[in-house]
């Protein structure tokens, strides 16, 4: 079957930097997503990684490892507004979303 | 402002009610899904659409149904709405099917069947 996993929840500092790992089984791959939804609200994209290797914007950055089945969102210089879910999705062969459960990250000062 | 609108916000319902939840895009995306999401679960496709006059089945459809008259709405109706179908609903919109672009998300519709 299909899936996606990653840490339900995760705690961090202020001004520090965090890494949210998230590994997927997928049926074929096309690429591999990360959004970001605030409690109440709407996920939005963060990022989109199709090849190995690390992409960078800005305080967030997110590497792919397709042999491994592995993605991480780093996030740098943590900002209390950075506290939300962040879900990882992958695309699969028929180009549908996987979505993992996401991970609440709680900044605390 | 550019997007994608969803109606309504929130809605209580009694079970065996018959609730129709409203999403407009004005992105002309041909692409448009409806996901529900629910605590510890990730987002569920329920169904989608890949262009106007097309639908399709997601992982969760029992109980749902959707039409795609236009590009621009894509509403899904709950027939007989039961205690299980409580959840947020998102509407979301992509500028194609295959597209590796960012999906846009509306800002959810909260539903509570009673």
């Amino acid at each position: 079957g299909q899936n996606i996993d990653q840490p339900t929840e995760m705690t961090a500092t202020e001004g520090a930097i965090v890494q949210i790992n998230c590994t997927y089984q997928t049926s074929g791959f096309n690429g591999l997503f990360w959004y970001q939804q605030h409690a109440g609200e709407a996920p939005t994209f963060l990022s989109y990684n199709v090849l190995d290797g690390l992409e960078e914007k800005g305080r967030f950055s997110s590497f792919l490892s397709r042999s491994k089945g592995y993605s991480y969102l780093l996030l740098k210089e943590l900002q209390m507004k950075d506290s939300a879910s962040y879900l990882c999705a992958a695309l699969d062969s028929n180009y549908q979303l996987i979505w993992g459960a996401g991970t609440k990250l709680i900044i605390k000062p | 402002i550019a997007g994608i609108t969803q109606a309504p916000t929130s809605q209580i319902l009694a079970a065996g009610r018959r609730m129709t939840l409203r999403c407009t895009q004005d992105m002309r995306h041909n692409a448009m899904y409806w996901y529900r999401q629910d605590l510890g679960l990730g987002l569920r496709l329920i169904h989608y659409s890949n262009t106007a006059g097309t639908t399709g089945k997601g992982e969760v459809p029992d109980g749902y149904s959707v039409s795609r008259a236009n590009t621009d709405d894509f509403p899904l109706t709950l027939a007989s709405a039961v205690p299980s179908q409580t959840s947020v609903y998102f509407c979301a919109s992509s500028p194609t099917e295959t597209d590796t672009g960012e999906l846009f998300f509306g800002e959810g519709s909260r539903l509570t069947v009673l």
